[in-house]
């Protein structure tokens, strides 16, 4: 089946101006996870989704960023008036269970490279 | 908080050769832990888990990592590297109890020369 896709795959923005990053899951999986990947930062985790319980936001950098999980499937991460230090590849990955003790496999999409200029 | 250190950004070895990466964890509680792989413009891929069943954990590709609680470490190891396995590799634990949120070490890239 298909895997976890995101788009769009590379987005260049100004400085100040608020983007969109879209994550569409495996089907049928019940987490979801948002990770960033930067050059400074090396892969950190940002927010997740389990289910219907309300969401880990413990990993956002600021309150510029949020998130999203419509329906419990697509999942959209919004950065508000972005900085140059939001420069990085946003990844996303779901997983068929997440609860406190899961240890499913995560799998991951492609990533969104953001950059802001 | 719980962390992973990768020793080595960078690893260079002959093919045939043995593959080792090394990954230390720091946490007062044996997590679960992760070995990771991105392949060039793509996304991560599990290799392996320990999820606190056998020490020895056996993975795709003849990758294999071994947990020593008393080093507290999960070093990831392979007999024979070929040219494919050219990759970065990353290390990651998840707090038990934590929910599945990964932490990742800061990746070890490795080349493999004829």
């Amino acid at each position: 089946g298909a895997g976890v896709s995101q788009s769009p795959s590379n987005k260049v923005t100004e400085k100040g101006k608020d983007v969109e990053l879209r994550c569409d899951p495996i089907s049928g999986h019940t987490a979801l996870y948002w990770y960033r990947q930067s050059l400074g930062q090396g892969l950190e985790f940002l927010i997740y989704f389990q289910g219907n319980s309300a969401p880990d936001k413990s990993g956002l950098p600021s309150d510029r960023f949020s998130a999203e999980r419509t329906g419990g499937s697509v999942s959209t991460l919004t950065i508000q008036r972005t900085q140059q230090e939001d420069s990085a590849v946003y990844l996303c990955a779901s997983s068929f269970g997440g609860g406190a003790s899961s240890t499913d496999t995560q799998y991951f999409g492609p990533g969104t490279r953001l950059t802001v200029l | 908080a719980q962390s992973v250190t990768q020793l080595g950004s960078h690893v260079s070895v002959s093919e045939g050769a043995l593959v080792l990466l090394r990954c230390n964890y720091s946490s007062s509680v044996p997590p679960y832990l992760f070995w990771y792989v991105q392949y060039p413009n793509q996304g991560l891929q599990l290799l392996l888990k320990y999820t606190s069943a056998a020490t020895l954990v056996k993975g795709i590709n003849g990758f294999e990592a071994e947990f020593k609680k008393s080093e507290t470490s999960f070093h990831l190891t392979k007999p024979s590297a070929h040219m494919r396995d050219a990759a970065e590799y990353f290390c990651a634990v998840s707090e038990i109890g934590g929910g599945n949120k990964l932490t990742f070490g800061t990746g070890t890239q490795l080349k493999v020369e004829l």
